[in-house]
């Protein structure tokens, strides 16, 4: 197994633009959650999808969409692109919900807003 | 409010001495905490957590809940040791609430 992928490695845009990033979680595992890393920082989570249905999102603006497909890969939307939102977007999957669940991470994809 | 706090951007120890990484977290209830590691080029990794109560790679962390902190500690640094290490809580909401990391660079 791979572990979790996630593509493109790097993406530049232009403020306004649409981006949508993918996520392959490990076989096996249900869980996505998805991580924004601004350089200097430590991850910020953005949303946790489970069984197809969002879980959990934390403080970013409804800019910011995702969804969990069937087979359990995921995409993370983002409308309306600010200079801000360039970032490493870091993508994690765990078996389930249960707090002892270990959460693997991605390598990020590389978001650069022009 | 829920918040981890790492006070130290940067720490640098010579190969051989005690390394110990702070690590300081807000929350009300019995916390889950976690380090995690991203060595050089690699993605982020798990290092331990506390429910576990084992030791990797010869780092340990005991949690304080007096002191509200879960500090990271090796008794004798090794070069291979030089990453960025990421203190983390599971929120109320299952997500990880993260502290901005602390550099350890190992001096030979």
């Amino acid at each position: 197994d791979a572990g979790v992928t996630q593509s493109p490695t790097h993406l530049i845009k232009t403020r306004g633009q649409h981006v949508t990033l993918r996520c392959s979680p490990i076989s096996g595992h249900k869980s996505v959650s998805w991580y924004q890393q601004v350089l200097g920082q430590g991850p910020q989570f953005i949303f946790q999808y489970y069984e197809k249905e969002e879980r959990g999102r934390g403080n970013f603006p409804d800019r910011f969409s995702a969804r969990q497909f069937p087979n359990y890969s995921s995409e993370l939307n983002v409308n309306a692109l600010l200079l801000g939102d360039s970032a490493l977007y870091l993508c994690a999957s765990s078996l389930g919900q249960l707090r002892t669940d270990t959460q693997y991470f991605g390598p990020g994809t590389r978001l650069t807003v022009l | 409010a829920q918040r981890v706090t790492q006070p130290e951007k940067l720490l640098s120890v010579f190969k051989g001495a005690p390394v110990e990484l702070k690590c300081n977290y807000s929350y009300s209830g019995s916390p889950e905490l976690f380090w995690y590691v991203q060595y050089s080029r690699q993605r982020l990794q798990l290092l331990l957590r506390h429910i576990s109560r084992e030791s990797i790679k010869g780092f340990t962390a005991d949690l304080n809940k007096g002191e509200t902190s879960f500090h990271l500690k090796k008794p004798f640094a090794q070069e291979e040791d030089s990453a960025m290490y990421y203190c983390a809580l599971r929120g109320s909401n299952y997500q990880l609430i993260w502290g901005a990391g602390t550099k350890l660079i190992i001096k030979p």
